[in-house]
């Protein structure tokens, strides 16, 4: 089945405590993305990658980072945790991304909780 | 910004069709409109999307009005599983970069 799965789907840490969310594909996808989602905030994109070993920012980058090491996979890291970055995650994929192509419908994992203490 | 504007909320009656508009006035000539839907805290769901013809699918249509400048999803008998925030997308032409607004809350009521 195709799909993208995130681990942990609930986590509760504390501040400063590295965290590591993780996030596969197996749809063989060129473009993966994190998002977050706050109330009254709605979706905002944290990094994308465009393919393997290349990353770029979103709107919302500031304490976190990526890396792109393989095609399917997608971590999030968190190196130092605080309490704003509190909020649910998305990771999402998509075969490509080029605004005027169809073919890049984006497919999202479930989401994971996080909450820092 | 996001490039499109969206109602806040909206009600429809279980069985009767939805009408959930979008405005995208700066829309270039060779950018498509997407359509999610998010349930709940569940990811966003992938509906339709559309360039310049109007589009049906399983799901719902699209209808993209001439000058591309504003859209309408239609979900033709609303269930109340169709209780969602509606999203409408058009992406920027930088990179990856996607942004999701605030979409419309819809609330299918018995």
């Amino acid at each position: 089945e195709a799909q993208v799965t995130q681990n942990p789907r609930y986590l509760i840490t504390v501040t400063g405590k590295k965290l590591t969310v993780t996030c596969s594909q197996n749809m063989n996808h060129e473009y993966m993305s994190w998002y977050r989602q706050d109330p009254g905030l709605g979706l905002r994109q944290i990094y994308y990658s465009m393919n393997v070993e290349v990353t770029d920012k979103g709107d919302v980058p500031e304490g976190y980072k990526v890396s792109r090491k393989e095609k399917r996979n997608f971590p999030l890291i968190l190196e130092s945790p605080s309490p704003n970055q509190t909020s649910l995650y998305f990771c999402a994929s998509s075969l490509g991304w080029t605004p005027s192509l169809a073919k890049n419908i984006q497919y999202f994992g479930a989401g994971t909780r996080l909450s820092v203490l | 910004d996001a490039k499109t504007t969206q109602p806040t909320s909206m009600d429809c009656a279980e069985g009767r069709a939805a009408n959930l508009p979008c405005n995208h006035s700066t829309i270039s000539g060779n950018e498509y409109v997407y359509w999610y839907r998010q349930i709940h805290s569940q990811g966003p769901q992938y509906i339709i999307h559309g360039l310049k013809n109007n589009e049906t699918n399983e799901m719902a249509s699209l209808i993209i009005t001439e000058d591309r400048k504003s859209s309408t999803l239609i979900l033709p008998h609303a269930t109340l599983r169709d209780t969602a925030v509606y999203y409408c997308i058009v992406p920027y032409n930088q990179g990856g970069k996607l942004i999701f607004g605030q979409g419309t809350e819809l609330s299918v009521k018995p």
